[in-house]
Formats: structure tokens, sequence, C-alpha cells
């Protein structure tokens, strides 16, 4: 099966901007969960949306947010970049008979100048 | 905070098991045990999960102590492939009303040797 995809792959930004990052779940799967990644911090839970509806959040501040569309695919949005939000961002997909599985994509590299 | 330790690093030498360690003491009855692994650059990879008896799959082995206070990650014959960051991570019960949320520790980074 087709795994799970996000857009863009890399990515510059100048701090001030806001960015966009796209998930496209694995074909059935419900739950899109969104991780980010730094040499500092590790990975990190920033929030989970199931059927549309955010189901847990991380200790991210307002900036970081994110959505679930009817079709399971899901943006997440960050505003006013820090230079600080610099990172890998990873999404992961789950449900169908493997539930316990989280199938992460490649992740998006967000640099913030 | 993430519920697990585990050493920072590990060597194995290519074609021999390699046994990564975790303790988890503050484990609850229905928190299972999950083993995730990261190839540089890439997003984690499922390996294995249990909840206190031993189990195996086509990539690994895992068995969890009898008071499910820690557990050993087993890769059978290890390749240069294998090598990346091993995550162990407690997580409760999906059926339970938990969530998908992952707490990621540091994990092991587990380098096979040629």
């Amino acid at each position: 099966k087709a795994g799970v995809t996000q857009t863009p792959r890399y990515l510059i930004k100048t701090r001030g901007q806001q960015v966009t990052l796209s998930c496209s779940p694995i074909s059935g799967h419900r739950s899109v969960s969104w991780y980010q990644q730094t040499p500092g911090q590790g990975l990190q839970f920033l929030f989970e949306y199931f059927s549309e509806t955010q189901r847990n959040k991380g200790n991210f501040p307002g900036r970081f947010s994110g959505r679930q569309f009817s079709n399971s695919r899901s943006e997440m949005n960050v505003s006013t970049l820090e230079l600080g939000d610099s990172a890998l961002y990873l999404c992961a997909s789950s449900g169908g008979l493997d539930w316990y599985e989280q199938y992460f994509g490649p992740g998006t590299r967000l640099t913030v100048t | 905070d993430a519920k697990t330790t585990q050493p920072p690093s590990m060597d194995c030498a290519e074609g021999r098991a390699a046994n990564l360690p975790c303790n988890h003491s503050t484990i609850s009855g229905n928190e299972y045990v999950y083993w995730y692994r990261q190839i540089h650059s890439q997003g984690p990879q499922y390996i294995i999960h249990g909840l206190k008896n031993n189990e195996t799959n086509e990539m690994a082995s895992l068995i969890i102590t009898e008071d499910r206070k820690s557990s050993t990650l087993i890769l059978p014959h290890a390749t240069l492939r294998d090598t990346a960051v091993y995550y162990c991570i407690v997580r409760p019960d999906y059926y339970g009303g938990a969530t998908n949320k992952l707490i990621f520790g540091t994990g092991t980074l587990l380098a096979v040797q040629p």
C-alpha cells in the first residue's frame, strides 16, 4: 500500500512568516499525528487528529495549529516563525486492522532564517 | 516525559544478535511496550510491541520481564541496514480510550559494524 506522503519535503522560510505543511495518510487511516524533531529536543508530539477532531495536543505554543479534512488529509500551520522552529516535521497515520502501528512519513525539513 | 530509560549507544557485529535493553519501572498495568527505530533522516518505523508475553515477528523479538519493569529488543542477525536509533516507548492500550500519542525518549543508537 502507498505510504504516508508529506509535502513539501524541504522548505526555507524567514522569521515572522507562516508556513503550512501537508500530510496525506495511508488510505483508510483516520488518525493523523504530527511530531517535531530537533537535535536538542528530539521527537516531540505536536497533536493528533481523528475524524477531523483534535484528540490530543502536545506542549507547543498556539502558533502551532492543525486541522484534518474529511478525506483524512491533514495540514499543520506555524505562524510567526522563529529560528527555533527549524526542524523536521513528521506526520504519522494509523488505522485499520493494524491499528497499533503508526506509519510515519518522510517528513518536511523546515529551515527558518 | 518519557517513561523509559535506554543506553545512549551500542555496537554490534554484523551477523550477530543485537540485544537492546529498556527500563520502564513505572509502567502501568494497561500500558504496552512499543519499539520503533529511525534510520538516519527517515521517519520512525514500527518494529514490535507487547504487553507481558514475549513477542516475535519477522523483524525482531521482544522479551518482557515478568515484573514488566524492563524489556529487551532482539535483532537476531543484525545487518548494516539495522544501524539506527531505536526507541522504546510505553503507551496505554489504544482501546482504553487513549490516543495515538507517542512519547519518544532519547533512544539507543545501534551501530552495526562490518
